[in-house]
């Protein structure tokens, strides 16, 4: 199993700053994944975070607006730029288990509210 | 990978079993039936998953139709706790953790 780590937990922030969330694991993982939790639906997936290499985002999503960083096997960050008040939403970092076929573990989310 | 599709919502009563259907019509031989759950306010948790067979733990169990076009999760004993929202997820073999959600079954366990 992974224990996950998400800091902060929540925000508020005002329109036009931006917002790095932090999501640290207790072991070495390959993949790290970023989702997005708008009000009242269900996640998103934003980007897949790799060690050495840039994310690869999902359709919709843009580094400019979502830039992410992993410079080990065991954190990632990922900034929320620019912020609006459409960017309020939960964001969650998860990662695999190892090898294929195996669960994925969830951080807590950090539920951001922007002003 | 293959698109589900879930009833919006269900309702159960404490301490009987909660049977939350899913379709998958368009699975592929190599792709795997995952669920998870998410209780209000905190990440999704992993429940089960399985490829062609049945599966069980301490959670749930997972049935799996013969033509793999639908699965059942099977929750024996349900408690208040149980009540989530909860997701079933059809990834392809090289899955190392990437998931695409749909819109999940709200089940309301009721006393």
């Amino acid at each position: 199993s992974a224990v996950i780590s998400q800091k902060p937990s929540r925000d508020i922030c005002q329109r036009g700053t931006s917002l790095t969330i932090q999501c640290q694991v207790d072991s070495q993982v390959t993949m790290m994944f970023w989702y997005r939790q708008q009000p009242g639906q269900s996640l998103t997936l934003i980007a897949t975070a790799n060690q050495g290499s840039e994310a690869t985002y999902e359709s919709g999503f843009v580094i400019d607006k979502f830039p992410i960083s992993r410079p080990n096997l065991t954190f990632s960050t990922l900034t929320v730029s620019n912020m609006s008040p459409e960017d309020s939403s939960i964001y969650l970092c998860s990662v695999g288990g190892s090898g294929f076929n195996t669960e994925a573990f969830f951080g807590q989310g950090t539920r951001l509210t922007v002003v | 990978d293959a698109k589900t599709t879930q009833p919006t919502s269900m309702d159960c009563a404490e301490g009987r079993a909660a049977n939350l259907p899913c379709n998958h019509s368009t699975i592929s031989g190599n792709e795997y039936v995952y669920w998870y759950r998410q209780i209000h306010s905190q990440g999704p948790q992993y429940i089960i998953h399985g490829l062609k067979n049945n599966e069980t733990n301490e959670m749930a169990s997972l049935i799996i139709t013969e033509d793999r076009k639908s699965s059942t999760l099977i929750l024996p004993h349900a408690t208040l706790r149980d009540t989530a929202v909860y997701y079933c997820i059809v990834s392809g073999s090289s899955n190392t953790g990437k998931l695409i959600f749909g819109q999940g079954t709200t089940l309301q366990v009721k006393p």
